[in-house]
């Protein structure tokens, strides 16, 4: 079993819509979460940490589900621009942290 | 300020020779990871780094491919005996990583490496 397990899509959405992914880790011990985003053909990069008390900035809202050990991401009102792969990521904590990524969930968002 | 920095951008290479990529990591970040992602996958763990400590190298997928970081910042990873299916791009990230932390990763734009 993957340490971080994602449903890797694709997500066909039209514009506007709402849509969220989950992502499930296995090592109880994780101390922090994160989403990044990785374009085509572009390196991935940061779009939100997850805290446990939830967090939301702006159309994206993320959640933390520690006794099921699980994430979410919620996006709202979908853009074109939003196209693109997420990526769970997790740490594993106890100590130096080493970042485990998800494979990663594709979302295509469609005139 | 300069962000991870790695070389070559793209490399073609014979099967069967070494290669050597690059990673310049952003100065005072102790983690440094490499990923490996094959075209329309995810990204597939090679090896970390953390400051003075034994690399967890347990993502390696043969002897053929080995790396070391030097000083604590630069990284080298060679690929021994190059065949086609080593084909992919090879991501470098490094991290702060301090335990009080919620550490952000940052990617360099990668290196493509093309077995022919």
């Amino acid at each position: 079993r993957k340490e971080v397990e994602q449903d890797p899509g694709p997500f066909n959405v039209p514009e506007g819509a709402t849509v969220a992914f989950n992502c499930t880790y296995s090592n109880s011990a994780s101390q922090s979460f994160f989403w990044y985003r990785q374009d085509c053909r572009k390196e991935p990069k940061l779009l939100m940490s997850v805290y446990s008390s939830g967090n939301e900035d702006g159309r994206f809202t993320a959640q933390l589900n520690r006794a099921s050990q699980y994430i979410s991401l919620l996006i709202r009102d979908s853009k074109l621009s939003d196209s693109a792969t997420y990526l769970c990521v997790v740490n594993r904590g106890t100590g130096f942290q080493k970042l485990v990524f998800g494979t990663g969930t594709r979302l295509l968002v469609s005139p | 300020g300069a962000g991870v920095s790695q070389s070559p951008s793209n490399k073609v290479t014979e099967k069967g020779k070494d290669v050597e990529l690059r990673c310049d990591p952003i100065s005072g970040h102790t983690a440094l990871y490499w990923y490996r992602q094959s075209l329309g996958q995810g990204l597939e763990f090679l090896i970390y780094f953390q400051g003075n400590s034994a690399p967890d190298k347990s993502g390696l997928p043969s002897d053929r491919f080995s790396a070391e970081r030097t000083g604590g910042s630069v990284s080298t990873l060679t690929i021994q005996r190059t065949q086609q299916e080593d084909s992919a791009v090879y991501l470098c990230a490094s991290s702060v990583n301090r335990r009080d932390l919620n550490t952000e990763a940052f990617f360099g734009q990668g290196t493509r490496l093309t077995v022919v």
